[in-house]
């Protein structure tokens, strides 16, 4: 069966520090990967997504990238944190571009203080 | 993508069924329903999906009316950790937007004792 992982669950970091959040999926091949931001009180906002090694498409300008630098690995980065950067980031995989069955990880809580 | 209308909140008795409405008046032929759910500080969960047939699986019902412009999402013994905000999402699947979902306000479905 197929598993997503996201880490790490929370993280505190400072006005101006960098990000690395991960997320790798396990079971399936060649997956569709998906990065969202919920803010606080707000709904699902898609920041990239990717078909393939080395594809990635970004959704809303914004203070961070993504790479996908093996096929079930998705890599989400900021050079420089802001405070809106703060939310909740989940990280989905779908088994390809004719499915909209997403599933999503367990997310990692990020304030930027 | 058909836009969709879901009721903010409702409410529902323990054992009880839950009936969640969604309004899709302009779907086009060959656009899905799609039914995810929230529960609080988690990720999204698949729950349902379908054309023009009614659904069922091990989570829930789906009826689509017959000319497609509302469909009613059933949780037939509705328990305290059904509590959550539920997404309806029209969509096509495939072609250029590699699965994207797009996440409204949904409906914060509350099971009462």
């Amino acid at each position: 069966s197929q598993t997503i992982h996201q880490w790490p669950a929370t993280l505190v970091q400072p006005v101006g520090s960098p990000l690395s959040l991960e997320c790798t999926v396990e079971g399936t091949s060649n997956p569709n990967l998906y990065w969202y931001r919920q803010a606080a009180g707000r709904g699902l906002q898609l920041l990239f997504y990717s078909v393939g090694i080395g594809q990635i498409s970004s959704e809303v300008p914004q203070n961070l990238s993504a790479s996908r630098p093996q096929d079930r690995q998705f890599i989400l980065s900021s050079k420089k944190l802001l405070l809106s950067d703060s939310g909740f980031y989940l990280c989905a995989w779908s088994p390809g571009q004719l499915s909209y069955e997403q599933y999503f990880g367990p997310g990692t809580r990020l304030t930027v203080t | 993508d058909a836009k969709t209308t879901q009721p903010t909140s409702m409410d529902c008795a323990e054992g009880r069924a839950a009936n969640l409405p969604c309004n899709h008046s302009t779907i086009s032929g060959n656009e899905y329903v799609y039914w995810y759910r929230q529960i609080h500080s988690q990720g999204p969960q698949y729950i349902i999906h379908g054309l023009k047939n009614n659904e069922t699986n091990e989570m829930a019902s789906l009826i689509i009316t017959e000319d497609r412009k509302s469909s009613t999402l059933i949780l037939p013994h509705a328990t305290l950790r059904d509590t959550a905000v539920y997404y309806c999402i029209v969509r096509v699947p495939g072609g250029t937007s590699y699965g994207k979902l797009t996440f409204g306000q949904g409906t914060i479905l509350t099971v009462h004792p």
